[in-house]
């Protein structure tokens, strides 16, 4: 199936260390999101975003919908250990129709040391 | 508010067998979802249910099917199970069409064996 193209793939980083990770496309999205997923768990939504150029803060978190639509970064700072998980982004494509079919990133998977 | 509910939580079976999987959304959405998550991979599209009916398919056989109730709640049943199969099975949901709407939250899973 289609996927957005994350990365890195894996990062191995110190307890309050900055993390930046994200997402690329050859196509337009017209939403991006960001998720978080534990093992055995369902992923967690972590911030949306909806408009081309938005930056959006949650708490630690902040993400970006890229100016072309086609790209989205998302960065935590100050890492802590509960931090430790697979983030994944995800979109949905501009349809002339409502698809609402989300496409995710191939996951980026943070360890943090204490 | 109560968040998306799946189950059961864990399913086991042989193969050629069926499975099916239930999912309660939040209350209030109306679109309901269906991914595929294999060991080691990403989230695969399998199936998006408003309004009751089928509105668009993941690239999957036809032995993966559903439906959606009156109620929202949803139902994924995979027939003639085979080995690769084995997953976590993901349902999300979103609000009615409208501004935000592309915004699926997910519960927690099915993991599916297949022996």
């Amino acid at each position: 199936g289609q996927q957005l193209n994350q990365s890195p793939q894996s990062m191995f980083i110190q307890e309050g260390e900055d993390v930046s990770m994200n997402c690329t496309s050859s196509s337009i999205f017209n939403t991006w999101l960001w998720y978080k997923q534990e093992p055995g768990e369902g992923p967690v939504l972590l911030i949306a975003l909806y408009k081309a150029g938005e930056l959006t803060s949650n708490g630690r978190l902040t993400a970006q919908f890229g100016i072309t639509r086609k790209d989205s970064f998302l960065n935590i700072s100050a890492s802590i250990p509960s931090d430790v998980g697979i983030y994944f982004c995800a979109g949905t494509r501009m349809y002339g129709g409502a698809t609402n079919k989300l496409i995710f990133g191939t996951g980026t998977l943070l360890a943090v040391q204490p | 508010e109560a968040g998306v509910t799946q189950s059961p939580t864990h399913l086991i079976k042989t193969r050629g067998q069926q499975a099916t999987l239930r999912c309660s959304p939040i209350s209030g959405h109306t679109s309901v979802y269906w991914y595929q998550q294999a060991l080691g991979l990403g989230l695969q599209f399998l199936l998006w249910y408003d309004e009751g009916e089928e509105r668009n398919r993941g690239n999957f056989p036809p032995r993966f099917s559903g439906r959606q109730f009156p109620n929202y709640s949803s139902e994924l049943n995979v027939n003639a199970l085979e080995l690769e199969d084995s997953a976590l099975y993901l349902c999300a949901s979103s609000l009615p069409h409208g501004p935000g709407t592309d915004t699926q939250y997910f519960g927690p899973g099915t993991r599916l064996t297949v022996l």
